[in-house]
């Protein structure tokens, strides 16, 4: 069964670097998306991505946030200057479509550590 | 500005049946009632939707009231496995795929 998978697992970094998180969506989706959940928070949505650019971003997704699509498979999220309080699960998920009806496929998570 | 509401947690016995409430009352004509999951250290995982009739899968049962105002996810023998925080989520023409989690459902299942 295709599934979407994330690297690293884990990363930690020093406070004011700039990270790289990445995602291999499942191959036949168009529509992309990072959440994040905080230790014993709810799950958040990040950004949503399609043929491109950005469609919806939530307040969290400040001008320190970028997401990419370099190639033809990977979705990338970049965070150019690390604060601790970005410390968290990162998820990416994608889907075929967004209807109502579309299902989203979350990857495992990559689990950010800002000391 | 949740838009479903769901006990804190629920506790069940293996091979028992287990009936997870979600409560929608704001839930409008075009809106579909989505259930995902989350096992401990996981990404979310889909479980079920629906629309106005109740549904089934290899997961669960999906049953919806006639006003649509409440759902209920049904797991029809839990194992262990099914330990984990399950979501009801409302996905409308508005949403844009945007998925809104609440703080869901913990589910404990005791052997």
């Amino acid at each position: 069964e295709p599934e979407v998978t994330q690297t690293p697992s884990h990363q930690v970094t020093q406070m004011g670097q700039e990270v790289i998180l990445r995602c291999v969506p499942i191959s036949n989706h168009l529509y992309f998306y990072w959440y994040r959940q905080i230790l014993g928070q709810k799950v958040e949505f990040l950004v949503s991505f399609y043929n491109n650019e950005i469609s919806e971003k939530s307040e969290i997704f400040d001008d320190q946030f970028s997401v990419e699509r370099p190639d033809g498979s990977n979705f990338t999220l970049k965070i150019r200057s690390t604060k601790l309080e970005d410390s968290a699960m990162y998820f990416c998920a994608s889907s075929a479509g967004i209807a109502s009806t579309d299902t989203q496929y979350f990857g495992p998570g990559t689990r950010l550590t800002v000391l | 500005d949740a838009k479903t509401t769901q006990p804190n947690s629920m506790e069940s016995n293996e091979e028992e049946p287990v009936h997870l409430p979600c409560n929608h009352s704001t839930i409008s004509g075009t809106d579909y009632i989505h259930w995902y999951r989350q096992l401990p250290s996981q990404g979310p995982e889909y479980v079920i939707h629906g629309l106005t009739s109740n549904v089934n899968n290899r997961m669960a049962s999906l049953a919806i009231a006639e006003d649509r105002k409440s759902s209920t996810l049904i797991l029809h023998r839990a194992t262990l496995r099914d330990a984990a925080v399950y979501y009801c989520i409302l996905t409308g023409t508005d949403s844009w795929g945007k998925l809104q989690f609440g703080a869901g459902t913990q589910v404990v299942v005791t052997p």
